[in-house]
């Protein structure tokens, strides 16, 4: 079966630090990515997603992902972080088929102190 | 304007009760989703419908049954709650069925069994 791995739980940062978080699948065939957020208090939002084409792909509020197919990973980075960047990021895989049907990891809680 | 809204946002119930948390969309979307997210944080799908038609049914306890009057709505019935149901359950909708569609969630209902 399908998974997905986010092996970063609780990340700590000060501001204007780097963010990496990783994701790791467990999938042979062809993949679609996404990265959700779920701010404080908030529901879970799009930050950016990758089908095909460059395997560098920008999503929202300067956020960024590299799928490296090799590697099974589509890694999260931001190259300085902000206090409201505090939150919940989750990744997730759909395999595709007939449903849109999202495998989500088990997600980061990433909290920014100013 | 909410796009997807889900009521109530908190329930909080007796073990054997039965109970039903609502979802609406707005965004003219044809598919729906009920996601659940234990306390671990982690989200699993447990149904999705397409124009009002079932398409996702996970390995869910036949006490829940999801029903679609119309495609903008996509309710969660639940017979005869267990300890175990106490979750946060995530609407969300796409365009369609297609797996690069994006889905919007919504702000969750919190339920609790006592």
């Amino acid at each position: 079966a399908q998974s997905v791995s986010q092996h970063n739980h609780h990340v700590i940062l000060s501001e204007a630090a780097s963010l990496e978080l990783g994701c790791n699948y467990s999938y042979g065939g062809t993949v679609n990515l996404f990265w959700y957020v779920q701010y404080p208090g908030q529901h879970l939002q799009l930050l950016l997603k990758y089908f095909s084409g460059d395997p560098l792909v920008k999503g929202i509020k300067g956020f960024e992902a590299e799928f490296i197919k090799s590697k099974f990973s589509f890694n999260l980075r931001k190259p300085s972080v902000q206090w409201s960047d505090t939150a919940e990021y989750f990744c997730a895989v759909n395999v595709g088929g007939a449903t849109n049907k999202l495998i989500f990891g088990t997600g980061t809680l990433l909290a920014v102190q100013p | 304007d909410t796009a997807v809204s889900q009521t109530p946002k908190y329930l909080v119930t007796q073990m054997g009760n039965d109970k039903s948390i609502k979802c609406e969309q707005n965004l003219g979307h044809d598919t729906m989703y009920w996601y659940k997210q234990d306390s671990k944080k982690f989200l699993k799908i447990m149904f999705s419908y397409n124009n009002k038609e079932l398409i996702i049914n996970e390995t869910v306890p036949n006490r829940f049954s999801p029903k679609s009057p119309d495609k903008a709505h996509l309710n969660l019935h639940i017979n005869s709650l267990e300890l175990g149901d106490s979750a946060v359950y995530f609407c969300a909708s796409s365009q369609d069925r297609t797996s690069t569609d994006t889905q919007y969630f919504g702000p969750g209902t919190r339920l609790t069994v006592l």
